[in-house]
């Protein structure tokens, strides 16, 4: 069964900073990673999709990079604002059953 | 484009009462699944439907939790009778189908049982 771990639990940074989260795999047999924004109380909002023939995705100031062979996968946040404070979820979807199997996330805190 | 919705966003029952869960996905997605997420985990998928069909419901309780997708667009999850440990998140989500698709979320509906 996938096993997936994202760490640290929780990181704190000043505003400004860049950071980089990680989520890590234990089957590389996948059809696709993906990022995932949770605010409190809220659903949860994607962030990029990595295919697992791809390496990294863009969006903005967002940037994840994806090594399957090794199970892992990162998500870079450039300039880090308040407003990114949220916690950071990863997922992986198996290409052995079409299931998707969710770290336990990353809470990031910014502090202005 | 309207986005996935979920009713009732919040809900509070005593231990052994049933509850439902409407969720309305994106049109046009054929992939519809619902998550489980307890408080400081990761949502933990319950049941899958393609279509009106059931894909993977192997970590559905099927002792008390039972989901159905009529005519292969709505979906109800329900719970009867609900437990203490039943409180948590319920997530909807759909995708225009399975393989490498990207699953977009509800605001999801938060269950308390007292």
């Amino acid at each position: 069964k996938q096993e997936v771990t994202q760490i640290p639990a929780a990181l704190s940074v000043p505003e400004g900073e860049n950071l980089v989260l990680n989520c890590s795999f234990t089957d590389s047999a996948i059809y696709n990673l993906q990022w995932f924004r949770q605010d409190p109380g809220k659903g949860l909002t994607s962030l990029l999709l990595i295919q697992s023939s791809q390496r990294e995705q863009t969006s903005g100031r967002l940037n994840a990079s994806l090594d399957k062979s090794s199970g892992r996968s990162t998500l870079y946040i450039a300039a880090s604002q308040p407003g990114d404070s949220a916690t950071y979820l990863c997922a992986v979807r198996s290409n052995t059953g079409n299931q998707f199997y969710f770290g336990t996330g990353t809470s990031l805190t910014v502090i202005p | 484009e309207a986005g996935v919705a979920q009713s009732p966003r919040y809900k509070i029952i005593e231990k052994r009462q049933s509850v439902a869960f409407w969720c309305n996905p994106i049109s046009g997605h054929a992939t519809l699944y619902w998550y489980q997420q307890i408080l400081g985990q990761g949502p933990k998928l319950l049941i899958q439907f393609q279509n009106n069909g059931v894909v993977d419901d192997s970590q559905l309780p099927k002792d008390r939790f039972s989901a159905e997708r009529l005519k292969g667009v709505d979906s109800t999850l329900k719970i009867q009778p609900a437990k203490l440990e039943d409180s948590a998140v319920y997530l909807c989500a759909s995708s225009l189908g399975t393989g490498g698709y990207e699953q977009f979320f509800g605001p999801g509906t938060r269950l308390t049982v007292l």
